[in-house]
C-alpha cells in the first residue's frame, strides 16, 4: 500500500531564502509525482508534474526532482516571497492510477 | 477557458440527511476525480469518472456515490449524513486516464454537518 510522507509539517522562513520541501512514497513504482500549492479554504493549484521517467521539472523558481529508487521528492522555492506562504502538497500516481496526497507543509514566509 | 466548477460552494445539513455535490470539468477533459479533506485525515480519494465508468475507488463506505454524465460534468452523493462527513469536498478533472495529465481542481464544497 502506497504512503506518502512530507516533512516538515510546517515551515516559516523570511523572504529571500531558498528552501526546500520533502516528499517520500514507500513504494517505487509509480506513474508520476506532482506538487501542488493550496491556499486557506481553497482548491488544489498543480505546480510541477514529474513522470516516472523523468529526474526533474522546472518552472520559473520552481524545481522539483524525483528520486524513485529511494523514494523521495523534493521541491526547491527559490528566493521565497510573502506570495510563496501556503500549503505544498505532493501526490504520487501508482496502483489503479489513484493519486495518494501527502499531508502537506504549511509555508509561511515572512516579510 | 473556464476552469473546474464546484457547486455549491457552502452547504450546511444535519445528520441523517442526504446531499449532492456537483462538479464541472475543464472543458474537454474526460476524467473526474474526487476527494475529501479534513483536517486530521488530509486528502483522501473518494472515487474517479472516465467517460461516465467509475474506474476507480478509494476506501469508503457505500453512503458515498457518484456518477458522471455523458457531457463529463460529475456528482457525488452522500448519503444518511454523519457528524464525521463534515468536510471539503475537492473534484478534480483531466484530460485522460494517462500517466502524464496534470490535475485541476475546483475550489471545493464546504460541507458542515450539524
Amino acid at each position: 500500500k502506497q504512503e506518502v510522507t512530507q516533512i516538515p509539517a510546517a515551515l516559516s522562513v523570511p523572504e529571500g531564502e531558498n528552501l526546500v520541501l520533502n516528499c517520500s512514497f514507500t513504494d517505487s513504482a509509480i506513474y508520476n509525482l506532482q506538487w501542488f500549492r493550496q491556499d486557506p479554504g481553497k482548491g488544489l493549484t498543480s505546480l510541477l508534474l514529474i513522470q516516472s521517467s523523468q529526474r526533474e521539472q522546472t518552472s520559473g523558481r520552481l524545481n522539483a526532482s524525483l528520486d524513485k529508487s529511494s523514494g523521495r521528492s523534493t521541491l526547491y522555492i527559490a528566493a521565497s516571497q510573502p506570495g510563496d506562504s501556503a500549503t505544498y502538497l505532493c501526490a504520487v500516481r501508482s496502483g489503479t492510477y489513484k493519486y495518494i496526497f501527502g499531508t502537506g507543509t504549511r509555508l509561511k514566509v515572512l516579510a | 477557458k473556464a476552469g473546474v466548477t464546484q457547486t455549491p460552494r457552502y452547504l450546511i445539513k444535519t445528520r441523517g440527511q442526504q446531499v449532492t455535490l456537483s462538479c464541472s470539468p475543464i472543458s474537454g477533459h474526460r476524467s473526474v476525480s474526487w476527494y475529501q479533506q479534513t483536517p486530521g485525515q488530509g486528502l483522501q480519494f473518494l472515487f474517479e469518472y472516465f467517460s461516465e465508468t467509475q474506474r476507480n475507488k478509494g476506501n469508503f463506505p457505500g453512503r458515498f456515490s457518484g456518477r458522471q454524465f455523458s457531457n463529463s460534468r460529475s456528482e457525488m452523493n452522500v448519503s444518511t449524513l454523519e457528524l464525521g462527513d463534515s468536510a471539503l469536498y475537492l473534484c478534480a478533472s483531466s484530460l485522460d486516464l494517462v500517466s502524464h495529465e496534470k490535475l485541476f481542481f475546483g475550489s471545493g464544497t464546504q460541507l458542515s454537518v450539524l
